[in-house]
């Protein structure tokens, strides 16, 4: 089966800018889907289709993937930004969805 | 606006039975692909099961077929998700999801109802 497989946490400063990758073989080739998940709170798709942003969505959240990395990068970063991210793609061999193991955002 | 509403959670025994609904507002089940995601505690997401717009195709996560069904009611416009043989490692908050009009991720999320597998 697919695995992904993201960094475990991340810290950054307020106003800095935050990066968190997504590894796997022959990402590139998959449309990824990234999610922001606030403490106790359910998922909400943040980035689509590795970079594209649904309606509500700051532009501070950019998404770019090749090769066998994904990244999503957060701009400008703020407290609210504080949450785990997960990175998700579909595997077409098995017909499952995939979700990365995720990565969690500090903001200092 | 779309909104999804999980019920049906609880505390079941290990090898029992439990059937999740999740009742849909703002759009149409029967117009999109419609997903079951659960949680466990202090880990990660983990995709359960897919129903096509047209309900002719399910797919489920391995861990999961043969003991779930995902099922959905157009009339009422809810989706189920039907759990049998319980095991404690089912243990988790599920969530519904709207699959997009075209594509292949979770456009909106239900709050998630909490199953707990425990004698």
């Amino acid at each position: 089966s697919y695995v992904l497989t993201q960094s475990p946490s991340v810290s950054v400063a307020p106003g800095q800018t935050a990066r968190m990758t997504c590894g796997g073989d022959n990402i590139g080739s998959k449309s990824v889907h990234w999610y922001q998940q606030k403490s106790g709170q359910a998922p909400v798709l943040v980035v689509y289709d590795d970079s594209d942003r649904p309606s509500g969505i700051p532009e501070r959240f950019s998404g770019s993937n090749s090769g066998n990395t994904a990244t999503l990068t957060i701009s400008r970063v703020e407290a609210g930004d504080e949450a785990d991210y997960y990175c998700q793609v579909w595997d077409s061999s098995s017909d499952h969805y995939v979700f990365g193991t995720g990565t969690k955002v500090t903001v200092l | 606006q779309v909104q999804l509403v999980e019920s049906g959670g609880g505390v079941v025994q290990p090898g029992r039975s439990l059937r999740l609904s999740c009742a849909a507002s703002g759009f149409t089940v029967s117009s999109y692909g419609m997903h079951w995601v659960r949680q466990s505690p202090g880990k990660g997401l983990e995709w359960v099961a897919l129903i096509s717009y047209d309900g002719r195709s399910k797919y489920y996560a391995d861990s999961v077929k043969g003991r779930f069904t995902i099922s959905r009611d157009n009339s009422k416009n809810t989706l189920y998700l039907q759990m049998n043989s319980l095991r404690p490692e089912d243990t988790a908050v599920y969530y519904c999801a709207k699959g997009p009009g075209f594509g292949y991720y979770f456009e909106y999320w239900g709050q998630g109802t909490l199953v707990t597998v425990s004698s």
